[in-house]
């Protein structure tokens, strides 16, 4: 996981309440990513973000929001907006264009 | 989007057997990349290979590119048991820079 730090490892959600998994790097990257996983699935891209401040929807960013205050800290907030938040969560880094990515343990997500 | 996809879904061999993965991917790319996941974890980069390269080594591993098909291929030679995990081809949007994670993956099973 080279320096990626997700938290919580399991997080339980009640309906209508909204959740934030943290993604801490220490890795220096400017890039950091959001995937969904859902069981036997590959990774959809929920947000990206390749400088502070600054952040881009990906394919299924509907529901979620996300923060990009400091260089080492992506935050993604999964609001009641989300109609089936129960997923695997992965954080992930990189370099820039054409570098490889680094990812974190990820966060499993239940609504209960 | 779905950008592409691996194939075999599931492919199950003896220690000791090659393993060889395919992905098939629609868009023009900079670079391919294989990454590797075990069950309930983040995924963990393999090899990267670049549109001007046709083939390229690492360790057991051997990726081939063509560019001209939209296909790469990933070889494990004298697989392991600690092989058995799911793997995955990316790359880099030529605009953008987000990295897209193609299809489900490839379930690698080797026994013992």
């Amino acid at each position: 996981d080279g320096g990626i730090t997700q938290s919580p490892k399991y997080l339980f959600r009640k309906e209508g309440q909204n959740v934030t998994l943290s993604c801490e790097q220490n890795l220096n990257h400017d890039a950091m990513y959001w995937y969904r996983q859902d069981p036997g699935q590959g990774l959809r891209l929920i947000y990206y973000s390749q400088i502070v401040n600054d952040f881009q929807k990906g394919d299924i960013a509907e529901g979620y929001s996300v923060s990009r205050e400091k260089k080492e800290s992506f935050p993604l907030t999964v609001t009641s907006a989300q109609k089936n938040p129960t997923a695997f969560y992965l954080c992930a880094t990189d370099r820039g264009p054409n570098t490889e990515a680094f990812f974190g343990q990820g966060t499993r997500l239940t609504v209960v | 989007s779905q950008q592409g996809e691996e194939d075999p879904q599931a492919l199950s061999i003896q220690e000791g057997e090659n393993a060889t993965m395919n992905c098939s991917y629609k868009t023009s790319i900079n670079n391919l990349q294989w990454y590797r996941q075990n069950s309930g974890r983040g995924l963990v980069h393999l090899i990267l290979i670049r549109s001007n390269e046709r083939e390229k080594h690492s360790g057991r591993l051997r990726v081939t590119l063509d560019t001209s098909k939209k296909s790469s291929s990933l070889l494990i030679t004298a697989s392991r048991a600690a092989d058995t995990a799911s793997y995955f081809c990316a790359t880099d949007a030529r605009t953008g820079g987000f990295k897209t994670i193609f299809g489900a993956g490839t379930r690698l099973f080797v026994k013992a």
